[in-house]
């Protein structure tokens, strides 16, 4: 099953672009690529996923490499708000999420 | 309201003592799932359930046990608790579990978690 690669900690200043990163070199043709973010020690949110295009919603967007090995999380307006866990997940199959230790966004003032 | 909760909150046991975590969801989801985090091993799941009397062991099941014997409710139970399960669990649950070809319907496969149980084993 893949597995992902995140940095463990990033900073972005507030009001400009929070650009994070995954590796998910051994992705398979089926799997989606799921961001989520944990604030503090609360549930985790669901932020978006996707499978090969790229894909917006209200919160972020998300851009996966044509070869799918790699994917961008882009909030376009961090605010202190987004000072979170994002863990980025590839769908297994027979159903399993596999949470890493995700990457540790602050936003600075 | 949507929600997954999650009982107790906070709970703090001794070496042996069994317990259960209730967990329940009023969405009608078919898929339900446990997790621990642990500081600096993110989160790992526990089991899952993709229906009613269908379970299915995640990546840490030893020392756990589940039911789903209705599709709201997902107890974790924890016969005879250790200090080496001391975590934060987190349950959550989806619609739908990925379909036989393996592509998931976007509109329902988000998963939703409840807001933790903090357990501690003395």
């Amino acid at each position: 099953d893949a597995k992902t690669t995140q940095p463990p900690s990033m900073d972005c200043a507030e009001g400009r672009a929070a650009n994070l990163p995954c590796n998910h070199s051994t992705i398979s043709g089926n799997e989606y690529v799921y961001w989520y973010r944990q604030i503090h020690s609360q549930g985790p949110q669901y932020i978006i996923h996707g499978l090969k295009n790229n894909e917006t919603n209200e919160m972020a967007s998300l851009i996966i490499t044509e070869d799918r090995k790699s994917s961008t999380l882009i909030l376009p307006h961090a605010t202190l708000r987004d000072t979170a866990v994002y863990y980025c997940i590839v769908r297994a199959t027979g159903n399993q999420f596999y949470f890493g230790t995700g990457t540790s966004l602050t936003v600075i003032p | 309201e949507a929600q997954v909760t999650q009982n107790p909150r906070y709970l703090i046991t001794v070496t042996g003592k069994k317990l259960t975590v209730t967990c329940s969801q009023n969405m009608n989801h078919e898929y339900m799932s446990w997790y621990r985090q642990d500081p600096g091993l993110g989160l790992r799941q526990i089991y899952y359930s993709m229906n009613v009397e269908v379970t299915d062991k995640g990546d840490v099941p030893e020392g756990y046990k589940v039911s789903r014997k209705e599709k709201r409710n997902f107890p974790l139970i924890l016969e005879s608790p250790s200090p080496n399960q001391t975590s934060l669990y987190f349950c959550a649950s989806s619609l739908s579990p990925t379909d036989p070809q393996g592509l998931i319907d976007k509109s329902t496969d988000t998963q939703y978690f409840g807001p933790g149980t903090r357990l501690t084993v003395l």
